[in-house]
Formats: structure tokens, sequence, C-alpha cells
């Protein structure tokens, strides 16, 4: 079975600094990877998403990812960020040969700091 | 992306009473629709996975018979929350799953508490 570990339960950062939010993942087969942004009360959001081609991956609101297969690892960064980025983040991955079940990460709760 | 609207966005029940949460995937036909569950500052927890004009697959440890999910038509899936206890209270997502693509849209929400 897949897992997916989000090493950061959270991450306190100022604005206009830069973010990571670290995600690995763990499955004998292949995946695909994805980003998703929650804030409060609110359903999940597609920030951006790794199904084949180029590793690194644009999405919206200036976020982007890098997929490293050797590392088992989905990184997401922000180069700076802004008040309203402040919410929570999940990882999350699905098994190509297993439909389109998700599995999530624990969650990145990012808080930005003015 | 594609809209997807949940009802009730928040509902308060009585222990013993049953709960009927509304899924609905307003852009495009959809044959299947997830259910999952959110505790307080947790992650997502998979429930089920509906499927439309057939029984809804369960995850390990979910009772079926507790959480029943009827996925009548392309464009609604419901769950229903039975005899509904305090531990219940949680916050319930469903998504839709465009068909060809690996996406999930996501419903807003439904908040449950059980008093």
């Amino acid at each position: 079975a897949q897992s997916v570990t989000q090493l950061d339960s959270q991450v306190p950062v100022f604005e206009e600094a830069p973010v990571e939010l670290r995600c690995n993942y763990s499955s004998s087969v292949s995946v695909y990877l994805f980003w998703y942004v929650q804030y409060p009360n609110q359903g999940l959001q597609l920030l951006l998403k790794y199904l084949s081609g180029s590793t690194l991956v644009k999405g919206i609101n200036g976020f982007e990812a890098e997929f490293n297969k050797s590392q088992t690892s989905f990184h997401l960064r922000k180069p700076s960020v802004h008040i309203s980025d402040t919410a929570e983040y999940f990882c999350a991955v699905a098994l190509k040969a297993a439909g389109n079940k998700l599995t999530f990460g624990g969650g990145t709760r990012v808080l930005v700091k003015p | 992306g594609a809209v997807v609207s949940q009802h009730p966005s928040w509902v308060i029940c009585k222990s013993g009473t049953s709960v009927k949460i509304e899924c609905r995937s307003l852009d495009f036909q959809a044959t299947t629709m997830f259910w999952y569950r959110q505790f307080p500052k947790q992650s997502l927890m998979l429930m089920a996975t509906s499927n439309e004009g057939s029984k809804a697959t369960y995850e390990q440890g979910v009772e079926k018979d507790k959480f029943l999910i009827n996925h009548a038509s392309l464009t609604l899936s419901t769950l229903t929350v039975t005899s509904a206890h305090p531990e219940d209270s949680s916050f319930y997502i469903c998504s839709v799953n465009r068909d060809s693509t690996y996406e999930q849209y996501f419903g807003p929400g439904t908040r449950l508490t059980v008093t």
C-alpha cells in the first residue's frame, strides 16, 4: 500500500519570504502526485499535479513542485509568499494502476506572518 | 475547475437520528464520486467510492450500514449517516472524478455536529 508523509505539520513564514513544503511517498508502483490547498472551512483546491513528463511542475498562485523519483519526493515551493497563502496544504498520491483513489499526507499548516 | 456543491454546509442533529448529505456535480456527469471525512486539524480519510448505478466500495474500517451511500444519478451522490453519535461529528467532503483524468474536484464540505 502507498503512504504519504508530510514532514512538517506547521510552517511559519514571513510575508515575501520563500517557503518549501516537504512531501515524501512510498509506493512499489508508479504514482500520480498532487498538491491541494484548503482554506478554513472549505473544500480542497488543486494547486498542481504531476502525471508524467517534466519533473518540474508549475501550478496556480505561483507555486511549483519537483518530482524526484529516486528520493520519492514531491516538494512544494513558492519563492515569495503572501498573507493570503495562509492555509493547510495537502500532498496526495494516486496509484496509476488503481483508479483515482487518493491517499493524503497529514497536511502542513502554513502561517504567513506580516 | 469543476464546480461541486454539497448540501447542507452545516448540520446539527441529535444522537440517534439520521442525516443525509448531498453531493452534486454541476459541470459534468460523473460515474465516480468519493466521500471523505476530516477530523479537526487532521488529514482527509477516504471513506468510500461511490459508483453510479452500483454499490459503493467502502474502505477498510468504514461501516457500510452506518454510512449509506447512494449514487442514483450521474450528478448526485448522497451520504446518509444513520443513528448518528457524537463520535460521528466531523467534516465530510465529497469529490468528483472526471472520467479519463486523474483529477478530483472537491466540494466545500459539510460540518456535522451530533449532540
